[in-house]
């Protein structure tokens, strides 16, 4: 299947300072890509659908200047963590949507982001 | 009342018997629903992709869909140490978004 490729893996930070994550679609083009956050034993919660060339739409409770997202290519998309506080510690995954259906959404292998 | 309910466990078989899990929904515009498996620290991977209701079988992996009752489940025969992961189920409407279950952890022992 497709690959989406996320980096880095894990994070370690102080607080206040920005961290970025990268997510890559490797073999296809991403209209759409869509990045999560997941605390431990709970589900996935959508924080933002980011489509190509335009601002990202954010989920209600989700603070846009907060987390920064940018969609500069059909194959790129970067999460921005800024002025990170532990608060802001957890696992956060991005997808990217292949096509119009669900079935083409493929999932980064995640970043585990830890704010001292 | 969350949208999609799923019981967390965790479950525990002993190799070869049967995982049973499902969910809940209650959004009735859901159209689509997906079974991802997701190891720890990793991103979920799509099992099964449904939109309809019935049954649909690849392998050792059968989902359910009943929208009258609102209820989707997946069986995993033959179970293998392999299939120890958690299982998170998701659905979306037309809007593509998905709205995701807690996920079931589960654990084939051998």
């Amino acid at each position: 299947g497709a690959v989406v490729s996320q980096h880095p893996s894990r994070v370690i930070c102080k607080s206040g300072t920005s961290v970025k994550i990268e997510c890559r679609s490797l073999d296809f083009q991403a209209t759409t890509m869509f990045w999560y956050r997941q605390f431990p034993k709970q589900s996935l919660m959508l924080m933002a659908t980011s489509n190509e060339g335009s601002k990202a739409t954010y989920e209600q409770g989700v603070e846009k200047d907060k987390f920064l997202i940018n969609h500069a290519s059909l194959t790129l998309s970067t999460l921005t963590v800024t002025s990170a506080h532990p608060e802001d510690s957890s696992f956060y995954i991005c997808s990217a949507q292949e096509g119009v259906t669900n079935e083409k959404l493929f999932f980064g292998s995640g970043t585990q982001l830890s704010v001292l | 009342q969350k949208e999609v309910e799923q019981d967390p466990g965790p479950l525990s078989v002993p190799e070869g018997a049967i995982v049973s899990l499902n969910c809940t929904y209650s959004n009735s515009a859901f159209q689509y629903f997906m079974w991802y498996r997701q190891y720890s620290r990793k991103g979920p991977e799509l099992l099964m992709y449904t939109y309809s209701s019935g049954n649909k079988e690849d392998g050792r992996f059968t989902a359910q869909v009943d929208k009258s009752s609102k209820y989707i489940s997946l069986f995993i025969r033959d179970s293998q140490p392999s299939d120890s992961a958690t299982y998170l189920c998701a659905m979306a409407s037309n809007d593509y978004k998905l709205s995701f279950g807690a996920g079931t952890t589960v654990t084939v022992r051998a």
